[in-house]
């Protein structure tokens, strides 16, 4: 079975300065994909970046970047450079390769605050 | 970017009551889902639609549980009759295709509340 651990409930950092989040997961699948989604004030879910198990280069997409340690199944997300904006909720998923079964696996979500 | 809507926001029923949740997905998608969350809990795989079918579902869509996308209208979740328990926040999302390239685009969610 899958799961998603997202150990941190809130972060809160200075504009302008970076944010990490961590974010364990465990499958017995090989091959897996996993995202991470934020949830705004208003309550949209926004699809942010993925990474393919397959893939050994971290992924980057804008001013987030994810930090895939494959051995220690760990993905964390990397904000740098904060603004006001980034403050939400941040999500982690998980999906295995061909189980749709399960659709995708969420962890509890960490808070980000953003203080000018 | 493309929208989900969801409606309504917020739905208020009795216990025994049906309910039905409405969800316009992005227009070219062709996967549907549904997602449950309960308060201060993981978000969690309700099922999966596609060409008119469910094509997965987890064991917490119950046996009161339907959805269907008539005509390419909305696609709905009826729940049929409610229990306490189903009181939650439930997401729709849609995606145009599944694997690689799969990424997933959700609505702001209803908030369900049975009483």
């Amino acid at each position: 079975a899958q799961k998603v651990t997202q150990t941190q409930t809130s972060i809160s950092v200075m504009e302008k300065t970076t944010v990490t989040m961590d974010c364990v997961y465990e499958t017995q699948d090989s091959s897996y994909f996993l995202f991470w989604y934020k949830q705004t004030a208003s309550g949209e879910i926004v699809f942010l970046i993925r990474q393919d198990s397959y893939k050994k280069e971290n992924a980057t997409v804008g001013h987030y970047s994810l930090n895939f340690q494959k051995p220690k199944s760990s993905i964390g997300l990397i904000i740098t450079a904060t603004q006001i904006e980034d403050s939400a909720v941040y999500f982690c998923a998980m999906r295995e390769g061909n189980n749709y079964a399960q659709g995708l696996t969420f962890g509890l979500g960490t808070r980000v605050s953003v203080f000018p | 970017g493309p929208k989900v809507l969801q409606i309504p926001s917020h739905q208020i029923i009795d216990m025994g009551q049906m309910v039905t949740l409405n969800c316009d997905p992005v227009s070219n998608h062709l996967y549907f889902y549904w997602y449950k969350q309960i308060l201060g809990q993981q978000m969690e795989f309700l099922v999966n639609f596609y060409n008119g079918k469910v094509m997965e579902k987890s064991k917490l869509f119950k046996d009161q549980f339907s959805v269907e996308r008539p005509d390419g209208s909305y696609f709905t979740l009826k729940i049929q009759p409610t229990a306490l328990e189903d009181s939650a926040v439930y997401f729709c999302a849609s995606s145009l295709n599944r694997g690689p390239n799969e990424r997933l685009f959700f609505g702001h969610g209803t908030k369900l509340s049975v009483l």
